[in-house]
C-alpha cells in the first residue's frame, strides 16, 4: 500500500529558529503533496499544495516567506518553518496523491 | 464555496448500541472520504465514497453516500470502547483535488 513518512515525528525548538519537516512517499512518486496543521480538539487546516517542480501554492491568510515548502523531486516536499514563534506550535501533517490522499505519521512541533 | 458540515460533533455512546454520524457537503463533488483520528495521531483512512449510492463496511463502520442529498452516513453497529476516537468525513474538489474538510466527530464509548 502507499506508505507516506515524515520526519521528524517531534521537535521542539527556542523561538527565533527554522525548522525543517520532510515529508516521503515512500513507494509511490507524487507529484502533489499537500500540507496542512492541526490544533489541539480542532479539524485539518490545509496550508498549501506542494507541487513538484514548480512554485507551491499557499492558501488565503498562510504566509508564504515564514512556511517555506520545497517539492525538489517526486518523492519528498520539505516545509521549514522560518523564525518559528511559540504561535507556531502545532501538529503539522503532510499527504501525497496516489490518486487519493495518503496521511503522514505528523510531526508535533513545540516552540518554547 | 464548498462547505462540509458534520453531526454530532461530539457522541458519547454506550456499548452495544448502534448511532449514525451525518455528513452534509455544500455541491457536487467526486469522492467522500472518511477518516479515522486518535488522540496524538495522523489520519487513518476508513472509507472512499465514490458514487450515488456507494456503500462500504468495515467491521461494525458502514458509510454510505447519497450524492443528490449530498449526505454520507457513517454508521456504527454495536458501539465497541475500541471505536472512540474523532472521525472526520471529507471531500473533493473536482479541478485540484484539494480536500474540504469537516469538523469531526468526537466519539467516546462508554460501558
Amino acid at each position: 500500500g502507499a506508505v507516506v513518512s515524515q520526519h521528524p515525528s517531534w521537535v521542539i525548538c527556542k523561538s527565533g529558529t527554522s525548522v525543517k519537516i520532510e515529508c516521503r512517499s515512500l513507494d509511490f512518486q507524487a507529484t502533489t503533496m499537500f500540507w496542512y496543521r492541526q490544533f489541539p480538539k480542532q479539524s485539518l487546516m490545509l496550508m498549501a499544495t506542494s507541487n513538484e517542480g514548480s512554485k507551491a501554492t499557499y492558501e488565503q491568510g498562510v504566509e508564504k516567506d515564514k512556511f517555506l515548502i520545497n517539492h525538489a523531486s517526486l518523492t519528498l516536499s520539505t516545509l521549514t518553518v522560518t523564525s518559528a514563534h511559540p504561535e507556531d506550535s502545532s501538529f503539522y501533517i503532510c499527504s501525497a496523491t496516489h490518486p487519493t490522499q495518503y496521511f503522514g505519521p505528523g510531526t508535533r512541533l513545540l516552540v518554547l | 464555496e464548498l462547505k462540509v458540515e458534520q453531526n454530532p460533533l461530539f457522541l458519547s455512546m454506550q456499548e452495544g448500541k448502534n448511532y449514525t454520524i451525518y455528513c452534509n457537503y455544500s455541491t457536487t463533488s467526486d469522492r467522500l472520504y472518511w477518516y479515522r483520528q486518535d488522540p496524538g495521531k495522523s489520519l487513518e483512512s476508513l472509507f472512499v465514497l465514490l458514487s450515488n449510492g456507494a456503500v462500504k463496511q468495515e467491521g461494525r463502520l458502514m458509510a454510505s453516500l447519497d450524492t443528490k442529498a449530498r449526505l454520507s452516513t457513517l454508521h456504527i453497529t454495536a458501539a465497541v470502547h475500541d471505536l472512540s476516537a474523532t472521525y472526520f468525513c471529507a471531500v473533493d474538489t473536482p479541478n485540484n483535488r484539494k480536500l474540504i474538510w469537516g469538523l469531526g466527530t468526537s466519539l467516546a464509548v462508554n460501558p
